[in-house]
Order: structure tokens, then sequence, then C-alpha cells
């Protein structure tokens, strides 16, 4: 099976700061990528998707995604200690909907 | 519109014992895939069914079997349990044609002692 690697954490900013999770995978057919976000004892929640080389802006958030590196990231403007939460990268692979890393936990300071 | 919603919310279950669980679609949804998340890691593929067949599978046994229903819902069936079966079960919905774009249903915490 094809691999998701992210580290693990746990990333500590201040409130206010920027926060950078980033996400590397092994499968270079893959098209789509996909961040999760998920709070202790709660299941994953969708917050950003990205299909094609470059960034993609939503709010707070930010995409990015580099095909030729196999790698893609998000970046949180503006933290808030709500943003709190452990962080998914997940990736279509073959004959799995869903390769996900293992999540990264952010921890915005007040 | 109608999320994702599965059942129970919590199960308590020891070794040998079987175990089924359901969940409901989101509304407009045709595709239902079961994730096991054990503590600290990302949530591990199942399987996955649309029209009410298996259609992909992860590196799970036989131990684990599910079905859906002509009303897309979906149920998960683990038998033999033992204490590794202990995790949180996530069940996703999706489009069939837009596979990965899943979205989770909030789970449920089996324990096995």
């Amino acid at each position: 099976q094809k691999e998701v690697e992210q580290n693990s954490g746990p990333l500590s900013v201040p409130e206010g700061a920027i926060a950078s999770l980033n996400c590397t995978y092994s499968d270079r057919g893959s098209q789509s990528f996909f961040w999760y976000r998920q709070y202790s004892g709660k299941s994953p929640e969708l917050i950003m998707s990205i299909y094609s080389n470059g960034d993609k802006e939503d709010g707070r958030f930010t995409a990015q995604l580099n095909k030729a590196s196999q790698y893609v990231s998000l970046l949180i403007r503006d933290s808030q200690p709500s943003d709190s939460a452990t962080y998914l990268c997940a990736v279509p692979s073959g004959n799995t909907p869903l390769v996900f890393g293992k999540g990264t936990r952010l921890s915005v300071i007040a | 519109d109608a999320g994702v919603t599965q059942s129970p919310t919590h199960l308590i279950k020891t070794r040998g014992q079987q175990v089924t669980l359901r969940c409901s679609p989101k509304s407009g949804h045709d595709t239902v895939s079961w994730y096991q998340q054990a503590l600290g890691q990302g949530p591990q593929f199942i399987f996955q069914y649309y029209e009410e067949e298996e259609r992909q599978r992860g590196n799970f046994p036989d131990r684990f079997s599910g079905h859906q229903f002509p009303n897309y819902s979906s149920e998960l069936n683990v038998n033999a349990l033992l204490l590794g079966d202990s995790a949180l079960y996530l069940c996703a919905s999706s489009l069939f044609h837009r596979y990965y774009e899943q979205y989770f249903g909030p789970g449920t915490r089996l324990t096995v002692t």
C-alpha cells in the first residue's frame, strides 16, 4: 500500500501566528489530496481538497500542492485556540479510497 | 441536510463475541466506506460498498464483513472479536463517481475486554 507521511507533532504556535502542516505521499499517480481536521474524541471533518499544483485558499486555510515533489501542505493563518486539533492528510491510492497519514497534532497557545 | 449517522455510539464486548455496527449515509450519497482508527493513528480503510456490493477492500481479515441495503445504509460485522479490534469505527459516505470526497459520521467506539 502506498504511504502518506506526516510529522506527528505536537506543533505549537502562538495565537495569531501561521501554522504550517506538511504531508508527503508515495503514489506518483495520485490526483487529489485532502485535509481533515479531527478534534479529540470526534470524527474527521473535511476542511480542504486540492487537485492541481499550486495554492488553494479558503478563508484562513491555504492548501499547497507540489506533485513533482509529492508534497502537500496546509497553512492556517491567524491561528486560533479553536484550531487546536489533529490534522490528517489523505490521498486516494490504488484500490483504497483514502490513505491517511497518522496526523499532526496542532496546539494553538493563547 | 442530514449528515452521516452511526449507531451505537459506544459498545463494550468480550473477546470472541460478534458485533454489528450501523451507518446511514449523508442524504444524496450512494456509497459507504468503513474505516478503523486506533488511538494515535490515522483511519485505516476496511471496505467500501456501492449498489449493495463490496467494491474495494483493505487489508483486513475475513472476520470483518459488511452489507449495504437498498436505502444505501450499511452494516459492519466483526466476528470472533480480539482485543486488538478495540478502536473507533468510522463510516464515511460519498457519491460513487466522486468516491474520494468522503464525509465521516461520528463513529462507534468499540472496546473489547
